[in-house]
């Protein structure tokens, strides 16, 4: 079983248009992270929440930690081809020391 | 600054040969160290990690090892290699329960 549901799995979009990713658990993290990972490449941290209903922007990238600290968002405000890629979520602080579970990942296609 | 090295970054093996990657990280003490395996556009299955040398956990049952000689060196191997072995190998550190820094990757394809 997944502890992290990322959704949705595949999004294919143009240029300029918004768009959500969504992580999901019944578990609760003491942080989350999103990163972000280009083909052939190691993903890269973009960012860690760690406090419920912590809202993060990264430029026209926004991230949400759920108030329970179980869920979490990602929200892309006027895409741009550069931000295609694998998008990650990723849970620290379950029962398991040093652990981090994943999601399955967004696949992230923006057309210019 | 932290850094960490994976290598090779290609490999093409034949089934039933050894196999073996590694992984140094510089610029930290005692971190933790991950060995992941990645299909294709998807997400990380955890292979193994480790709190410290000596101190290795596997999370799935398969054909891989994994040993940590030093406290910044991490070795992932195998005695025979199977075709369902191919795949993208990713190498990462965190340290505590903190976000992870990943190596560049191996791809490998065994033949």
């Amino acid at each position: 079983t997944q502890l992290l549901e990322q959704s949705p799995q595949f999004l294919s979009i143009q240029e300029g248009e918004n768009l959500t990713v969504y992580c999901n658990s019944s578990s609760v993290f003491s942080s989350l992270q999103w990163y972000r990972q280009e083909p052939g490449e190691g993903p890269v941290l973009l960012v860690t929440v760690v406090t419920g209903g912590e809202v993060k922007k990264l430029k026209r990238l926004t991230f949400q930690f759920g108030d329970a600290r179980k869920d979490s968002s990602l929200h892309i405000t006027a895409a741009q081809p550069g931000d295609t890629g694998l998008y990650l979520c990723a849970g620290a602080g379950g029962s398991t020391l040093g652990r981090l579970y994943f999601g399955r990942g967004t696949q992230l296609t923006v057309w210019p | 600054s932290q850094t960490i090295h994976q290598w090779p970054a290609t490999l093409v093996q034949p089934v039933g040969s050894p196999l073996s990657l590694e992984c140094t990280v510089e610029g930290t003490s005692n971190p933790n160290l991950y060995w992941y395996r990645q299909a294709a556009g998807r997400g990380l299955q955890l292979l193994f990690y480790s709190i410290g040398i000596d101190q290795i956990s596997s999370e799935v049952p398969q054909n891989l090892s994994a040993s940590r000689p030093q406290d910044r060196q991490f070795i992932l191997s195998s005695k025979k290699l199977l075709l369902s072995d191919s795949g993208f190998y990713l190498c990462a550190w965190s340290v505590g329960i903190s976000e992870a820094f990943f190596g560049q990757g191996t791809r490998l394809t065994v033949v």
